[in-house]
């Protein structure tokens, strides 16, 4: 079966990027996304297929995947960006994977 | 305006059933794949099931495969989920999901309208 592998937390000043990583086999082949959850909220999806921003995500958010590795990157991190970030992937011997999160504290 | 708004949520004792539902409005339901994805207290996304656009291919995690069955009613734009012989381990907040895609079974998939979930409870 197919895993997605985050790590559990990172943490970053705010003002500065911070980059949140997902790991899985041929991950850069794969159209990876990702989803920002807030405390006691839904997830939001905040960069699909790889690297393409929904409407009314800042442009500060972006995406890229290479090899085993896809990453989402937050420039000028503000507080408002603390959240659980998941990444999912798709494929054909799991069907929908989810990575197990990675929790972004805003220092 | 996209929403997604789910109900049926519950405590039931091991081995009962429940029937979670979830109200669409802003798009129709038979033009788009959507999912079941839960969520077990303090832990990460879990996908459940998915009903592709044509609601003739249905699909399932091996966790509840066999147990759940996810369809939809076209006239009233809902998507339903039947969880039978319910486990402790089922205890989870329930989110019904709309993909950007017509169907799940692609790897551009991706989920861009969530509900504000439901609440299972599995305990005797």
């Amino acid at each position: 079966s197919y895993e997605l592998t985050q790590s559990p937390s990172v943490s970053v000043s705010a003002g500065q990027t911070a980059s949140i990583t997902c790991s899985g086999d041929k991950l850069g082949n794969k159209y990876a996304c990702w989803y920002r959850q807030r405390a006691g909220q839904s997830p939001e999806l905040v960069m699909f297929q790889r690297d393409e921003r929904p409407s009314g995500i800042p442009e500060r958010f972006s995406g890229s995947s290479s090899g085993d590795t896809a990453t989402l990157t937050i420039s000028g991190t503000q507080p408002m960006d603390e959240a659980d970030y998941y990444c999912q992937a798709w494929d054909s011997s799991t069907e929908v994977v989810f990575g197990g999160g990675t929790k972004l504290t805003v220092l | 305006e996209v929403q997604l708004l789910e109900s049926g949520g519950g405590l039931v004792q091991p081995g009962e059933s429940l029937r979670l539902s979830c109200a669409a409005s802003g798009f129709s339901v038979s033009s788009y794949a959507m999912s079941w994805v839960r969520q077990a207290p303090g832990k990460g996304l879990e996908w459940l099931s998915s009903l592709d656009y044509s609601g003739a291919n249905t699909y399932y995690a091996g966790s509840v495969k066999g147990r759940f069955t996810i369809s939809r009613d076209n006239s009233k734009n809902t998507l339903s989920l039947q969880m039978n012989s319910l486990r402790a381990e089922d205890t989870a907040i329930y989110y019904c999901a709309k993909a950007g895609t017509k169907t799940t079974r692609t790897p551009l998939l991706y989920f861009d309208f969530w509900g504000q979930g439901t609440l299972v409870t599995v305990s005797a």
